[in-house]
């Protein structure tokens, strides 16, 4: 069975530009999360959606934004691009929401900001 | 503050020797799980431990979840070159989100 994909593996953008990452779970996982991995911070939660709906964000600026659509598949935006925002972008999905079961990990986008 | 505070960071031992990793909270976790990751891949789940003081096993890796649910440790009997990469122990506080603790690089020398 295929595995979480995220697209694109890299990415390269300008300080001030905005990008868009996409997520596409495991076919009937409904919960998809979204990670930012850095050197100094580790992994650090974005946000979860299920059914498209948010339901958890954690402590990122309003520039961090995301969306679920009805087929599961997520996409997290960053508008206004900073040289911090340089990371590891990690898509995970579960069934209904990881308890119990833990998550499957995508590969992840690793962006780059210059 | 680091919620989940992993030790030791780093640790380079030789092939064959045991090591254990530990993962410590003031938090209680309704689960916590434990993952391996490769450079340039996402993290893969080893293990998810729910109940208070259970152990799991998998192959040469024992997990433990203490008794209060707060801390948890992971060891290696007969380490291998194979498993060397980046543990990471995450707790779940049952609000759809991990927290993840900062991992341990670990190199098993041949």
């Amino acid at each position: 069975k295929a595995g979480v994909t995220q697209t694109p593996r890299y990415l390269i953008k300008t300080r001030g530009q905005q990008v868009t990452l996409s997520c596409s779970p495991i076919s009937g996982h409904r919960s998809v999360s979204w990670y930012q991995q850095t050197p100094g911070q580790g992994l650090q939660f974005l946000f979860e959606y299920f059914s498209e709906t948010q339901r958890n964000k954690g402590n990122f600026p309003g520039r961090f934004s995301g969306r679920q659509f009805s087929n599961s598949r997520s996409e997290m935006n960053v508008s206004t691009l900073e040289l911090g925002d340089s990371a590891l972008y990690l898509c995970a999905s579960s069934v209904t929401g990881g308890r119990n079961y833990g998550y499957t990990f995508g590969s992840g986008t690793r962006l780059t900001v210059v | 503050t680091q919620l989940l505070e992993q030790s030791p960071q780093f640790l380079s031992i030789q092939e064959g020797e045991n090591l254990t990793v530990y993962c410590n909270s003031s938090s209680v976790f309704s689960s916590l799980q434990w993952y391996r990751q490769e450079p340039g891949e996402g993290p893969v789940l080893l293990v998810t431990v729910v109940t208070g003081g259970e152990v799991k096993k998998l192959k040469r890796l024992t997990f433990q979840f203490g008794d209060a649910r707060k801390d948890s440790s992971l060891h290696i009997t007969a380490a291998q070159t194979g498993d060397t990469g980046l543990y990471l122990c995450a707790g779940d506080q049952g609000a759809q989100k991990l927290v993840f603790g900062q991992g341990t690089r670990l190199t098993i020398n041949p």
